[in-house]
């Protein structure tokens, strides 16, 4: 079975600055597809980034990257240039080839003005 | 393309009657994922529906709670007899298949409350 783990309840971080929000998963697997969703308040599940296990390079939309460490199961995400709008509970998710599904607890993150 | 569509966003249900919950994929999903998310809590997996198969119910309760995902129609998540606990948001899901066709697009929600 698969686990995802966000260590990080809650986190803030001042509007144009970086943060980095955390998430490490264990799995027996070697092809499998890692996201970040972000919920804002307004309860819509929104796709952030998507990671697939066989790359090697990190993923990269616009203001959000992540570090991807396979080796260490880690995948971490970067927002720069945090603006309020980033103001939500993000997930990482694990999937499975076979479309089993794992989520983590949620990172909820605060962007202050 | 409309995305994925639940109904009804929000249900009021008296403990003991029954809830369903119904979900409409994406043109061109034929995978459904149902997901429970209770106040202030995570998103737990129920279900995972392909077209009139259940792939994986793991996280399922085993009593009361159903789903299917018919060959015309909707999905739908079916909880019989109501408890206050059941009271949460109910997330569906759909991708386009598994492997490289797995990014989940969600729904609005349906928010059952539990009287």
């Amino acid at each position: 079975a698969q686990t995802v783990t966000q260590s990080q309840p809650e986190m803030s971080v001042q509007e144009a600055e970086t943060v980095t929000l955390s998430c490490t998963y264990d799995t027996s697997e070697s092809n499998y597809y890692l996201f970040w969703y972000k919920q804002p308040p307004s309860r819509q599940m929104i796709l952030v980034i998507r990671q697939e296990a066989y790359k090697q390079q990190n993923a990269t939309e616009n203001r959000f990257s992540v570090n991807f460490q396979k080796a260490a199961k880690s995948f971490s995400l970067k927002i720069s240039d945090s603006q309020l709008g980033d103001t939500a509970m993000y997930f990482c998710a694990f999937i499975s080839n076979a479309g089993k599904s794992t989520f983590g607890d949620g990172t909820t993150l605060t962007v202050k003005p | 393309n409309a995305g994925v569509m639940q109904n009804p966003r929000h249900l009021v249900r008296r403990r003991g009657q029954e809830a369903r919950l119904r979900c409409s994929p994406m043109k061109g999903h034929s995978h459904v994922y149902w997901y429970r998310q209770l106040p202030e809590e995570g998103l737990k997996f129920m279900v995972y529906l392909q077209k009139e198969n259940i792939i994986d119910e793991s996280g399922m309760p085993k009593e009361r709670f159903s789903a299917e995902f018919p060959k015309e129609g909707p999905s739908i998540l079916r909880i019989q007899q109501v408890v206050r606990g059941d009271s949460a948001a109910y997330f569906c899901a759909s991708s386009r298949g598994t492997g490289g066709e797995n990014i989940q697009y969600f729904g609005a929600g349906t928010r059952l409350s539990v009287l």
